[in-house]
């Protein structure tokens, strides 16, 4: 139950395409559901974050969809650019309690 | 402001030593957690420190330990180590703590490989 299941597990998508990852949970007691992005030789760095009150969020070029119905959330990255190429993580938390990594997804954007 | 440093970057050991990794937090940050990476597992949460006390842990066996200092700065231990091991280890700082929405901060990671 505390799992957060993320696909797929990598992604090849030319450049300008729209890439999209997804993740499931399974525990409703989950209020925060932050994406981080990590490049090769760093750690990873948090990109966007939503919570369960709000079916899409918007920063740039990457969104978030949720669906709390589905216990499900996503990551689009709009006219993707190779410099996006890196791990992706979804996550998932809730208050005084540890958060969970989804397993990651390793995009890559052909030029 | 300074990011959060860890070292060493890189460990070789062999099956049965221990290894002891440290990570400087960011100023001003008195949470530190600790994460192994593997390619199989992904990012999974060894354990939280927050002033000095061990405030979260994962499901990890006893082998991995850790300690937090006055000054915030972090230290983990895993003894008897076995191949299983190898792994990126990461540490995170944030102001408040890893759960909700208190943003973490990661340094480069450890990697340490068991031969």
């Amino acid at each position: 139950q505390q799992q957060v299941k993320q696909s797929p597990q990598s992604l090849i998508v030319q450049k300008g395409g729209i890439p999209i990852i997804n993740c499931a949970y399974e525990n409703t007691a989950f209020d925060y559901f932050p994406w981080y992005q990590q490049f090769p030789g760093k750690g990873p760095a948090l990109l966007i974050a939503i919570r369960p009150d709000v079916s899409e969020k918007k920063e740039g070029r990457f969104t978030i969809s949720f669906n709390k119905s589905a216990k499900q959330f996503s990551l689009h990255i709009m006219d993707s650019q190779p410099g996006d190429s890196a791990t992706y993580f979804c996550a998932a938390s809730m208050s005084d309690d540890k958060i969970i990594f989804g397993k990651g997804t390793r995009l890559h954007i052909l030029p | 402001k300074a990011g959060v440093t860890q070292t060493p970057r890189y460990l070789i050991k062999t099956r049965g030593q221990q290894v002891t990794l440290s990570c400087s937090p960011i100023s001003g940050h008195r949470s530190v957690s600790w994460y192994q990476q593997t390619p199989g597992q992904g990012l999974q949460f060894l354990f939280e420190y927050f002033s000095e006390t061990q405030r979260n842990k994962g499901n990890f066996p006893g082998r991995f330990s850790g300690r937090q200092f006055s000054n915030s700065r972090s230290e983990m231990n895993v003894s008897t180590l076995e191949l299983g091991d190898s792994a990126l280890y990461l540490c995170a700082s944030s102001l408040a703590g890893s759960s909700g929405d208190n943003e973490q901060f990661f340094g480069p990671g450890t990697r340490l490989t068991v031969l």
